[in-house]
C-alpha cells in the first residue's frame, strides 16, 4: 500500500469555482502534513501546512482528519494561475527520524 | 527565506557516462539532504538521505554504487549518476533540512534525459 494516495484528477473547473480534493496515508504515527504545489517541470513548493483544527490562507482551507487519516484542501474562487499539481506530503517515522512521503499528486486546471 | 541550489537544471548525455549533480543550501546549515526521484506522472520518491560527514542511507530498491552521493559539508550535497543508461532520464530533485528545524527546502530540479 502506499504511504500518501491521491485522487489524480484532473479536475478542470472554469474561473471562480470552488475544487475540492483529498488525500488518505497509511502510516498513523505521521506527525505532520503539509500540500504542496508542483507545476510542470519544476521543483514542489509548500502551499500550506495542515494542522489538526483545520487552517485557511486565503481561498486556501485545509483540514485533517487523523482518525480517518485523510486531509482534505478547499480552493474557492479559482484563479488561473491555480492550475497546478498539489501533491499531498506527509512527515512520517523513519527509524530514528522522519521522512516526507508524497502523494502522486491531483492535477488542476482552471480554464477562462 | 532559505534557496537551495541545484545545478544543472537540464542534462542530455549520451548512455555509458556520468553526471554529477550539485545541491548547495545558500543561506543556512543543512545537516541532512535528500535526494528525489520523479517520473512523469508519478511521486517524488525518496532516493537517499544523506547526513553531513557520514555515508548516505539509500531507499530500498536504489542502487548505491550507480547513485553515488557524496554530503562533505553542510552546504553541499552532490549526487552523481553513473554510468547513465536511458531508464536513469528522469527528474532528479534534492531538499536540504535546516539543522534544529522541522523544514526541507528544495532545490529546482534537474531534468537529466540519457539518449
Amino acid at each position: 500500500r502506499k504511504e500518501v494516495e491521491q485522487d489524480p484528477g484532473p479536475f478542470n473547473v472554469p474561473e471562480g469555482a470552488t475544487v475540492a480534493f483529498n488525500c488518505t496515508y497509511s502510516n498513523s504515527a505521521s506527525q505532520s502534513f503539509f500540500w504542496y504545489r508542483q507545476d510542470c517541470r519544476k521543483e514542489p513548493k509548500l502551499l500550506m501546512s495542515v494542522y489538526s483544527s483545520g487552517n485557511e490562507d486565503g481561498r486556501f482551507t485545509a483540514q485533517l482528519n487523523r482518525a480517518s487519516q485523510y486531509i482534505s484542501l478547499l480552493i474557492r474562487d479559482s484563479k488561473l494561475s491555480d492550475s497546478a499539481t498539489y501533491l499531498c506530503v506527509v512527515n512520517t517515522p523513519w527509524g530514528n527520524d522522519y521522512k516526507l512521503s508524497f502523494g502522486a499528486g491531483t492535477t488542476v486546471t482552471v480554464r477562462a | 527565506g532559505a534557496v537551495v541550489s541545484q545545478h544543472p537544471s537540464w542534462v542530455i548525455c549520451k548512455s555509458g557516462t556520468s553526471v554529477k549533480i550539485e545541491c548547495r543550501s545558500l543561506d543556512f546549515q543543512a545537516t541532512t539532504m535528500f535526494w528525489y526521484r520523479q517520473f512523469p506522472k508519478q511521486s517524488l520518491m525518496l532516493m537517499a538521505t544523506s547526513n553531513e560527514g557520514s555515508k548516505a542511507t539509500y531507499e530500498q530498491g536504489v542502487e548505491k554504487d550507480k547513485f553515488l552521493i557524496n554530503h562533505a559539508s553542510l552546504t553541499l550535497s552532490t549526487l552523481t549518476v553513473t554510468s547513465a543508461h536511458p531508464e536513469d532520464s528522469s527528474f532528479y530533485i534534492c531538499s536540504a533540512r535546516a539543522v534544529a528545524k522541522n523544514i526541507q527546502y528544495f532545490g529546482a530540479g534537474t531534468r537529466l534525459s540519457v539518449l
